[in-house]
């Protein structure tokens, strides 16, 4: 595997579940983030990893929780979430963690919540 | 509010053509930005930047523009091909803070 992954690529969940979003990178880089896209909208930042070190975290709703065990892995755990929740959700790697640092990113996971 | 907006969402060019997107930003701060590609089913990946300091940077097809005082930028691909076809996404940060994307410019080249 070459640059960043993500699994699985599509989800559906109902809105008491609990799912979780995985992404790995394979570039060596001590960054990681979470986007959410939605449908005509811009790129929202939703978290950064520095470091293994939360450094970002823009009033993401808390049944968003995501985990970084390591400077190569990236988790999203989901749990009650709302049919607006429903967006491709983008991981991403760089070295550094500002905007001055090219990022990497994954193909997305496209989440459906019902 | 958007800080940074891309005002067409979409974009038809005849193949070997000039394709020209373009992005408003609100932002006085920003002092970096960034274009992005994106294809179906794939992440975007990055294509070019330019600091402010810069009013032009080229790379090969790809050139972009930057006007501070009217806070806008753009990017030219000439000649355009059908490969080009895709979302851009502009982005913008300040002071090495995390980026703040534009909706995307859906890009079709046609043949």
């Amino acid at each position: 595997e070459t640059g960043v992954t993500q699994t699985p690529r599509h989800l559906v969940m109902g809105m008491t579940n609990k799912k979780s979003l995985k992404c790995e990178q394979h570039l060596g880089h001590n960054a990681m983030y979470w986007y959410k896209q939605s449908a005509k909208k811009p790129l929202e930042l939703m978290f950064v990893y520095s470091l293994e070190e939360r450094v970002e975290n823009n009033s993401v709703p808390s049944r968003f929780s995501p985990e970084c065990p390591n400077s190569s892995h990236l988790f999203l755990h989901l749990h009650t979430l709302q049919p607006e929740d429903s967006a491709l959700y983008l991981c991403a790697s760089s070295q550094g963690g500002t905007g001055l640092n090219e990022q990497f990113f994954g193909p997305g996971t496209r989440l459906t919540v019902l | 509010d958007q800080q940074v907006k891309q005002n067409s969402p979409s974009l038809s060019v005849q193949e070997g053509r000039i394709s020209i997107l373009n992005c408003d930003y609100t932002n006085s701060m920003f002092d970096y930005f960034l274009w992005y590609k994106k294809y179906p089913a794939e992440g975007p990946t990055f294509l070019i930047s330019i600091s402010s300091i810069k009013d032009k940077n080229e790379d090969g097809r790809f050139t972009v523009f930057l006007n501070k005082s009217a806070k806008h930028l753009s990017l030219h691909i000439v000649p355009s091909q059908p490969g080009d076809s895709a979302v851009y996404f502009c982005a913008a940060s300040s002071s090495a803070r995390q980026l703040t994307f534009g909706s995307g410019t859906q890009l079709t080249v046609l043949p």
